[in-house]
């Protein structure tokens, strides 16, 4: 079945640096990824997502960009705020979106 | 709208009693998904529905059981409970497999 790996388990930066997490999956099949951000105590929201047939995907101040032949995508954030500090996820989906695989998580701290 | 809620939110069992989680979605989504979120290991699928009537299994299926007979409605069922079952479990709904995955609050589950 399907692995997702995901790296860095943690990560600080200062407010108004970028951040990048990566994630890596193991089924060729894969052809949905979406990202969720989770806040402490509550539910995952997503916050970016793309198909396979799209190699980058932004919204403001959010990225993700894929590579199939590599099997890794990433998430690219910029200017962070302290906002932004929260858990993210990454997925990978086969199946036309039924089958749903996470990562472990990231835990984002944005220092001001 | 009330979006995707979770009855109950918090329950403490004994090991071997037997509980059922009640997902409730009035989004008209087709799709519903329930997940189990342990701390460092991300959140990973139990089951899932692609429509009214129909269920399919996770990553993680063993020791429990669900059913769809509403579309609106998602139902989790633990039979013998065990300690490993500890944990927040999640429920989210979806208009189809690519779209975003609307999650509820939670139910935090501990047995002892």
């Amino acid at each position: 079945g399907e692995n997702v790996e995901q790296h860095p388990s943690t990560l600080s930066v200062q407010e108004g640096d970028s951040a990048v997490i990566k994630c890596t999956y193991s089924d060729s099949a894969s052809n949905y990824f979406p990202w969720y951000k989770q806040e402490l105590g509550k539910r995952p929201q997503l916050i970016i997502d793309i198909r396979s047939n799209v190699g980058e995907k932004k919204d403001q101040r959010i990225a993700v960009t894929l590579n199939k032949t590599a099997k890794h995508f990433s998430l690219h954030i910029t200017e962070t705020q302290p906002e932004d500090s929260a858990v993210y996820f990454c997925a990978a989906s086969t199946d036309y979106g039924q089958n749903f695989v996470f990562g472990p998580g990231t835990r984002l701290s944005v220092l001001p | 709208n009330a979006g995707v809620t979770q009855t109950p939110k918090f329950r403490v069992l004994k090991t071997g009693q037997s509980m059922t989680l009640l997902c409730a979605q009035d989004m008209n989504h087709e799709y519903m998904y329930w997940y189990r979120q342990d701390p460092g290991m991300g959140l990973r699928l139990i089951h899932y529905s692609v429509g009214e009537g129909t269920t399919a299994k996770g990553e993680v299926p063993d020791g429990y059981n669900v059913s769809r007979l509403k579309k609106q409605n998602f139902l989790l069922g633990l039979e013998s409970a065990a300690p490993s079952q500890t944990s927040v479990y999640f429920c989210a709904s979806s208009y189809t497999g690519y779209n975003e995955q609307f999650f509820g609050p939670g139910t935090r589950l501990t047995v002892l």
